[in-house]
């Protein structure tokens, strides 16, 4: 069975940092493209980043670029999203989502990340 | 960069019922388009892709139609379990867009 888990989340204060975990089991991680996606309470789900199956090229959303970095760990099935430079409207639920031809056919629960003084 | 523009923004339908939402793109997309439904609090859920193509195991009463600029997710029998924020989702070799989502709601 395919599973995502994210973890990493909490509160943080403008300008910080945090840096969001997901874990992944159930099918050949390193065969995949990632993705992170985010919703803002009561918002839609917006693209954050994405990254191939070896790592060596990655993309992001104009609103993170600069300052979140993704990132994996293929020999510990794991996704990354380093988040630096924080700001309020950065808080959402943080969703990662296995990539299948274009289309994000597993999602993990989400993880919630408060940016508040 | 390509938006993705829903139609319409809040549904109201009641069980038993026919719904259509459409997606529009700002430039054509060819068959590049996914449909995913989220209910309150739980993960988008995917439910078509490449536009036409069900999801395994999504219930046959979902289809989806279109290409180029203009899709539509239809729903042929509302079910209680339907209700829920719909989102259509354009996907390349580098990025993916989501359009702003529909909330279906009960009548």
């Amino acid at each position: 069975e395919v599973q995502l888990v994210e973890s990493g989340g909490g509160l943080v204060q403008p300008g910080g940092s945090l840096r969001l975990s997901c874990a992944a089991s159930g099918f050949t991680f390193n065969n995949y493209w990632m993705h992170w996606v985010r919703q803002a309470p009561g918002k839609g789900l917006v693209w954050v980043s994405r990254i191939n199956s070896d790592g060596s090229s990655t993309s992001n959303a104009d609103s993170v670029k600069g300052r979140f970095t993704i990132s994996r760990d293929n020999a510990k099935n794991t996704l990354y999203l380093q988040m630096n430079s924080l700001r309020a409207e950065d808080t959402a639920v943080y969703y990662c989502a296995r990539d299948h031809g274009g289309k994000a056919d597993y999602w993990g629960q989400g993880t919630l990340v408060t940016v508040s003084s | 960069d390509i938006q993705m523009t829903q139609s319409p923004s809040t549904l109201s339908a009641s069980v038993g019922d026919r719904v259509t939402i459409t997606c529009r793109a700002s430039q054509s997309i060819s068959s590049w388009l996914a449909w995913y439904q989220q209910k309150p609090g739980k993960a988008p859920k995917l439910l078509i892709y490449k536009a036409s193509s069900l999801e395994s195991g999504v219930p046959s009463r979902f289809s989806g139609s279109g290409s180029g600029t203009e899709f539509t997710l239809t729903i042929s029998s509302l079910q209680p379990d339907d209700f829920a924020t719909y989102y259509c989702q354009h996907y390349n070799n580098y990025l993916i867009t989501f359009g702003q989502g529909t909330r279906l709601e009960i009548k």
